[in-house]
């Protein structure tokens, strides 16, 4: 059962376009939404994360927007650059709980 | 460059060998991880270790057995690994209670031959 829904799998994008990821869940305890970027060969990264307190959280190029009723969190990049290209992964997690939920990952190529 | 160390990077072993992971951080961080992930796929949890006590075990089987010495180190003991658990095993580490940010080594890419 997978609990966080990403979208789409694959996605490929214009230098300076804009890359749009997005996540839906059902499990309305989840209060802790981040994106974790990963390179090839690397592991992740936290890029950005989110509380539902907050519609929307922007970092440099990187936005995410989350609605709470719809039960959906999306990530934009703008001004997509080809140093961009790597996999995407969405995540939730609730209070204390130190396990991460994870969506099975968005793989961006950014064209030069 | 992480601020989470896993040695080796890569790592070769036979089904009948006796190997070991390890993890190195010093950023204070209370709580450590181990992750496995297979090409294309999520990380999954296996173990967490919350102020040097294992706290979380994800029904992992007991060919994997961690090992947390101090609050900067953790380990993962491999014995009589199968082929299947090929992977990329990566060490994570995060600060205090509550949701935080994990911090990510770069894996050690393990093949189980």
């Amino acid at each position: 059962q997978q609990q966080v829904k990403q979208s789409p799998q694959s996605l490929i994008v214009q230098k300076g376009g804009i890359s749009i990821i997005n996540c839906a869940y059902e499990n309305t305890a989840f209060d802790y939404f981040p994106w974790y970027q990963q390179f090839p060969g690397k592991g992740p990264a936290l890029l950005i994360a989110i509380r539902p307190d907050v519609s929307e959280k922007k970092e440099g190029r990187f936005t995410i927007s989350f609605n709470k009723s719809a039960k959906q969190f999306s990530l934009h990049i703008m001004d997509s650059q080809p140093g961009d290209s790597a996999t995407y992964f969405c995540a939730a997690t609730a209070g204390n709980n130190r396990k991460l939920i994870w969506g099975l990952g968005t793989s961006l190529a950014v064209n030069p | 460059d992480t601020e989470v160390t896993q040695t080796p990077k890569h790592l070769v072993m036979g089904m009948t060998n006796k190997k070991s992971l390890k993890c190195e951080q010093h950023m204070g961080h209370r709580a450590m991880y181990w992750y496995k992930q297979k090409a294309k796929k999520p990380p999954e949890l296996m173990f967490v270790y919350s102020y040097e006590k294992l706290s979380i075990n994800e029904s992992v089987p007991s060919r994997f057995s961690p090992e947390c010495p101090n609050s900067s180190l953790l380990n993962l003991h491999l014995h009589a690994l199968q082929p299947e658990d090929s992977a990329l095993y990566l060490c994570a580490s995060s600060q205090g209670t509550g949701p935080k940010p994990l911090h990510f080594g770069n894996g050690t890419r393990l093949t189980v031959t």
